[in-house]
């Protein structure tokens, strides 16, 4: 089944220590990204990737870092998580070709 | 910078009822544009994408259309069902390769049985 998986689906952490929420895609697509979501601002884009080793940033990527060392991979890095940074974290992938964005099924992160 | 809007912010309506939901983008220089569904708590499941050659598409009770010079979309929702009760997200793709979406607020729709 062509999906996009993110883990783990839910995440309780303290500020300050680092995570990785990881996000797997099995339709080889180029075009990988990764979403917030927060009550009253909507779906904001923190960093996205166009293939292996090609990043750049989104609208809100500060305290955020990412790497694409392969097509499939695309872990999201929170080095020093504050409180501000708890939310609904979605990955996305798009192809060339492909019919839409396909979107993981997201991250709650709780930071305290 | 694109801008998504998307009116109205919640609606309610009865059981068997057909609908339209809005949205509008500031920047007609549009690849695609591809509307989601997502229930509380979930992730995304996407409805519908209309290229930017395209006018409309349909799958099922749902058809969006899209207009891009007047930098419009609707999604109508034919015979609602309480099922379809959900947030509904319309995203805009523009920007190098098309790839990058940006996403209006959603529409809360609830269809009361």
């Amino acid at each position: 089944e062509a999906q996009v998986t993110q883990n783990p689906r839910y995440l309780i952490t303290v500020t300050g220590k680092k995570l990785t929420v990881t996000c797997s895609q099995n339709m080889n697509h180029e075009y990988m990204s990764w979403y917030r979501q927060d009550p009253g601002l909507g779906l904001r884009q923190i960093y996205y990737s166009m293939n292996v080793e090609v990043t750049d940033k989104g609208d809100v990527p500060e305290g955020y870092k990412v790497s694409r060392k392969e097509k499939r991979n695309f872990p999201l890095i929170l080095e020093s998580p504050s409180p501000n940074q708890t939310s609904l974290y979605f990955c996305a992938s798009m192809g060339q070709g492909a019919l839409g964005y396909t979107f993981g099924s997201g991250t709650r992160l709780t930071v305290v | 910078k694109q801008e998504v809007t998307q009116i109205p912010a919640a609606l309610s309506v009865p059981e068997g009822e057909n609908l339209v939901l809005n949205c509008s983008f500031t920047d007609s220089a549009i690849y695609n544009l591809q509307w989601f569904r997502q229930d509380p708590g979930k992730g995304l499941t996407s409805l519908l994408l209309i290229q930017s050659s395209q006018r409309e598409q349909t799958s099922g009770r749902l058809n969006a259309s899209l207009d891009k010079s007047s930098g419009r979309s609707t999604l109508y929702i034919a015979a609602s069902q309480p099922g379809d009760s959900a947030t509904y997200l319309c995203a805009v793709g523009s920007g190098a390769g098309s790839y990058q979406l940006t996403f209006g607020k959603g529409t809360k729709l609830s269809v009361i049985p």
